[in-house]
């Protein structure tokens, strides 16, 4: 399974773009890149996915480079309620493979007022 | 609505006494999952489910044992708990991805163990 690499902890002003970083070298051609965010101890929240084209819904936008290596998760204007916890985890496409999710322990996003 | 549930959403019982944390979903989805969260590592993966009757296990499944025998229900059950097993443990479920389904995670909200 890829394994990711997520900064620890960033901050982002009210407002602006957060632009949240992944590193998955390992991922393999059918393997999907996924983000979730976790708001104080809640259940993590499904934000966004891809496979090697940019996506956009009405949360964030997923920017995944040409190599499929790393992407970066947009949250375009972001507000005091988007502080939370971001992984971005790897899963295979399709029924085949194995459904071991490994989560990380994510990024840690403070939005400052 | 569609949902995951906890039961119970705290809990504080005794090293050694058998417990089992229910889990149900409403979605009729065939993956379960079980999920433990400790300060400074993050969601770790315990059992999962891909359908009735098929388990196997995750990255931390040493102490837990899981049943899937109705396919909206995954209970966790912890035989003789230890002091180790003090935790936030989350459900999960979704659809596998594919055929339509983009295979995003349902979690529930959270059951808070501890064991003294």
């Amino acid at each position: 399974d890829a394994k990711t690499t997520q900064p620890p902890s960033m901050d982002c002003a009210e407002g602006r773009a957060a632009n949240l970083p992944c590193n998955h070298s390992t991922i393999s051609g059918n393997e999907y890149v996924y983000w979730y965010r976790q708001i104080h101890s809640q259940g993590p929240q499904y934000i966004i996915h891809g496979l090697k084209n940019n996506e956009t819904n009405e949360m964030a936008s997923l920017i995944i480079t040409e190599d499929r290596k790393s992407s970066t998760l947009i949250l375009p204007h972001a507000t005091l309620r988007d502080t939370a916890v971001y992984y971005c985890i790897v899963r295979p496409r399709g029924t085949s493979g194995t459904y071991k999710y490994i989560f990380g322990t994510g990024t840690r996003l403070k939005v400052l007022a | 609505e569609a949902q995951v549930t906890q039961n119970p959403r705290y809990l504080i019982t005794v090293t050694g006494k058998k417990l089992t944390v229910t889990c149900s979903q409403n979605m009729n989805h065939e993956y379960m999952s079980w999920y433990r969260q400790d300060p400074g590592l993050g969601l770790r993966q315990i059992y999962y489910s891909m359908n009735v009757e098929v388990t196997d296990k995750g990255d931390v499944p040493e102490g837990y044992k899981v049943s899937r025998k109705e396919k909206r229900n995954f209970p966790l059950i912890l035989e003789s708990p230890s002091p180790n097993q003090t935790s936030l443990y989350f459900c999960a479920s979704s659809q596998p991805p594919g055929q339509g389904a983009i295979g995003e995670q349902y979690f529930g909200p959270g059951t808070r163990l501890t064991v003294t």
